[in-house]
């Protein structure tokens, strides 16, 4: 079945220390996008990709960083520079240009203790 | 700047009552309109989108929603509330000008009540 799989669902980190969530998907979509959220404000943008070995900061892409090697995978770097990085993070394609829906991962769950 | 404005942080309905949970949205040139459900610990899942052909949209889980240009909404509706509707439910648009990046409303809590 095609989809995205991010890994893992749940991740305890210490302060001080980075963080590498996983996003895989096999739908052959040219767009990936990472989203957080917190409880009572929607989703938002951390840094979105449309093409392979590009990717560009959405709007709280301070403290993150992304890779795009290949279609497939868009993984996201949560850095000790992210003030307060426990959240519910989203990760999420769709195919380009207009009207396209974007299908979602389950989530993973950043705590820092 | 493109906004959308969902009403109601948390709407409870009795199960079998109507749900309403509306959007609206601020985008001056025709956009794409999206409704995504989402339960707790999980990711979101498309109910269903408006992408300029029929005005009334059917969904998934017996919902649906209505765009009207003229009101700017495309609020979110279902006859009849099952306590399996419990989640939250996100308004999203996207257009041209923004090269198709959607912008996302707050959220709207629904609560069933038995």
């Amino acid at each position: 079945d095609g989809g995205i799989t991010q890994s893992p669902k749940y991740l305890f980190r210490k302060e001080g220390q980075n963080v590498t969530l996983s996003c895989e998907q096999n739908l052959n979509h040219d767009a990936m996008y990472w989203y957080r959220q917190d409880p009572g404000q929607g989703l938002r943008l951390i840094y979105y990709s449309q093409i392979v070995n590009d990717f560009q900061k959405g709007d709280i892409a301070e403290g993150y960083s992304v890779s795009r090697e290949k279609k497939e995978s868009f993984p996201l770097t949560v850095t000790s520079a992210q003030k307060n990085p426990t959240a519910f993070y989203l990760c999420a394609s769709r195919r380009q240009g207009a009207g396209g829906e974007l299908f979602f991962g389950e989530g993973s769950r950043l705590t820092v203790l | 700047a493109q906004s959308v404005t969902q009403l109601g942080s948390h709407v409870s309905v009795s199960e079998g009552a109507l749900v309403l949970l509306r959007c609206n949205y601020s985008s001056s040139v025709p956009p794409y309109l999206f409704w995504y459900v989402q339960y707790p610990n999980q990711g979101l899942q498309l109910l269903l989108k408006y992408t300029s052909a029929a005005t009334l949209v059917k969904g998934i889980n017996g919902f649906e929603a209505e765009f009207k240009k003229s009101e700017t909404s495309f609020h979110l509706t279902k006859p009849s509330a099952h306590m399996s509707d419990a989640a939250e439910y996100f308004c999203a648009v996207s257009e041209l000008g923004s090269n198709y990046q959607l912008i996302w409303g707050a959220g709207t809590k629904l609560i069933i009540k038995p």
